[in-house]
C-alpha cells in the first residue's frame, strides 16, 4: 500500500448505529486530518493531530469521536449520526516539523457515508 | 482568519483551448498556497503549492500557477487542456495550526 489509505469506501449506517472509519498513511508523516465534504459547501477541517496529540478540533459535535493510536492510524468513531452527517470524510496527513506546519498534505481517496 | 474565493463555480471549456481557473485569498502572513484536483469519488491530488521564491510555479500534468500578492490571487493555468483534466479544481491557503482553507471549488467540463 502506498500513499493514504481508507476503509470502508462506502458506508450505509442508521442513525442508532456505531461504526468507525479507518485511515492508514505509508508516508512517514506525523501529522493526520479528518475533513469532511458536504455538497455544495466547502471542505471543513474537523480534526488534527501532529505527533498522536489532537491539536484541533473544529467545533465538532460529540458524536464523532477520533482516535490516533500512532502516528500511521487514525480512525473516526460514529455513534448516532444523523441524516446530514452523510458526506465524503477524508483523511489527509503531512510532514510537520518544529518550524510549524508548512507542507502540503496528502489525503487519501475518502468514505463515502450515508446515514438513513 | 483566512479564507479563499473562487469565483467560478463551473467552467467549461473544449479541448485543447486554454485555461484559468481564478483564485483569491485573503490571509495576514506570508501565504502557503496549493491547487488540488479531485476526480469525481476520488480523493484529492495535489497539483502545485507555493511557498516561497519564484512567483510562478509549475505542478503536475502541465499545470502552473502565478502568485500575485499585489492582488491576492494564485490563479492556475494550463496552455492546453485534455478530455482528462475534467474534474473539480480546489484552491486552498495554509495557515497557523496546521488549517488548510479550501475555496468552494471550480468545476471544470472539457468539451471535445
Amino acid at each position: 500500500e502506498t500513499g493514504v489509505t481508507q476503509t470502508p469506501r462506502h458506508l450505509v449506517m442508521g442513525m442508532t448505529n456505531k461504526k468507525s472509519l479507518k485511515c492508514e498513511q505509508h508516508l512517514g508523516h506525523n501529522a493526520m486530518y479528518w475533513y469532511k465534504q458536504s455538497a455544495k459547501k466547502p471542505l471543513e477541517l474537523m480534526f488534527v493531530y501532529n505527533f498522536k496529540e489532537q491539536t484541533e478540533n473544529n467545533s465538532v459535535p460529540s458524536r464523532f469521536s477520533p482516535e490516533c493510536p500512532n502516528s500511521s492510524h487514525l480512525f473516526l468513531h460514529l455513534h448516532t449520526l444523523q441524516p446530514e452527517d452523510s458526506a465524503l470524510y477524508l483523511c489527509a496527513s503531512s510532514q510537520a516539523s518544529q518550524r510549524g506546519p508548512y507542507n502540503e498534505q496528502f489525503f487519501g481517496p475518502g468514505t463515502r457515508l450515508t446515514v438513513l | 482568519a483566512q479564507s479563499v474565493t473562487q469565483p467560478d463555480i463551473h467552467i467549461t471549456v473544449s479541448e485543447g483551448a486554454s485555461l484559468e481557473l481564478r483564485c483569491n485569498y485573503s490571509y495576514g502572513a506570508t501565504p502557503y498556497l496549493f491547487w488540488y484536483v479531485q476526480s469525481p469519488g476520488q480523493g484529492l491530488q495535489l497539483l502545485l503549492k507555493y511557498f516561497s521564491g519564484d512567483t510562478l510555479v509549475q505542478g503536475i500534468k502541465g499545470f502552473e500557477a502565478e502568485f500575485k500578492r499585489s492582488q491576492s490571487s494564485f490563479n492556475l493555468r494550463k496552455p492546453s487542456v485534455h478530455w482528462s483534466d475534467a474534474a473539480e479544481y480546489f484552491c486552498a491557503v495554509l495557515g497557523s495550526n496546521y488549517k488548510l482553507t479550501f475555496g468552494k471549488g471550480t468545476l471544470l467540463t472539457v468539451n471535445p
